[in-house]
């Protein structure tokens, strides 16, 4: 069935440098992304969220980038911080369609 | 401002017994969501919930599983006979009235253990 898959299944930087974390999706009806955090024993938070009339979308030093010719989203985070470290996850649905399906999850480890 | 909550947070059941785990949205929700979460895995769909409707059951297995909202007290999801393979976080969101999924706030989950 349609899926929502992840390239990357850990991504390590350093402290101060930038994130970039990546989503590939398949079901081309899907118009609604959004990336959760959850870290370890909580249930995911969300971050950031984008419509498929648009193909950015900035928060506070997140951003999230949306390429419905290859679908595939990204969420860059700048600055990344230790508090950064968590899972994140991508998840879409589509219009009429209030349940969200989740990717596998990248798991972000931020070197002090 | 209490988010969604859930109870157990931890609940270990052998083979063959019930587990009930329950869900109280954020104040002013009426629609809930139940997701499964395996280790290392995202979450899986499982059903969607208003005051006493059950809206969507796709992602529900066929057998065992059941949910609730009824009009008073918390969201129930029932899982009768469990076996190993149920061992999960399952975890509840809960959005407004007219809103999008953007709206799902999401509780801590309930950690169930099949011995």
């Amino acid at each position: 069935g349609e899926s929502v898959g992840l390239h990357l299944p850990t991504l390590s930087v350093q402290e101060g440098d930038n994130s970039i974390i990546n989503c590939a999706y398949s079901n081309s009806a899907s118009d609604y992304f959004i990336w959760y955090k959850q870290e370890s024993g909580k249930g995911p938070q969300f971050i950031i969220d984008i419509r498929s009339n648009m193909d950015k979308r900035q928060g506070q030093r997140v951003t999230v980038l949306l390429n419905k010719t290859v679908k595939h989203l990204s969420l860059q985070i700048a600055a990344t911080q230790p508090g950064d470290s968590a899972v994140y996850f991508c998840a879409e649905n589509w219009t009429g369609r209030r349940a969200l399906t989740f990717g596998s999850g990248t798991r972000l480890q931020v070197q002090p | 401002n209490a988010g969604v909550m859930q109870n157990p947070r931890h609940l270990v059941r052998r083979r063959g017994q019930e587990a009930r785990l329950r869900c109280s949205p954020m104040k002013g929700h009426s629609h809930v969501y139940w997701y499964r979460q395996l280790p290392e895995e995202g979450l899986k769909f499982m059903v969607y919930l208003q005051k006493e409707n059950i809206i969507d059951e796709s992602g529900m297995p066929k057998e065992r599983f059941s949910a609730e909202f009824p009009k008073e007290g918390p969201s129930i999801l029932r899982i009768q006979q469990v076996v190993r393979g149920d061992s999960a976080a399952y975890f509840c969101a809960s959005s407004p009235e007219g809103q999008g999924a953007n709206e799902q706030y999401f509780g801590p989950g309930t950690r169930l253990t099949v011995t």
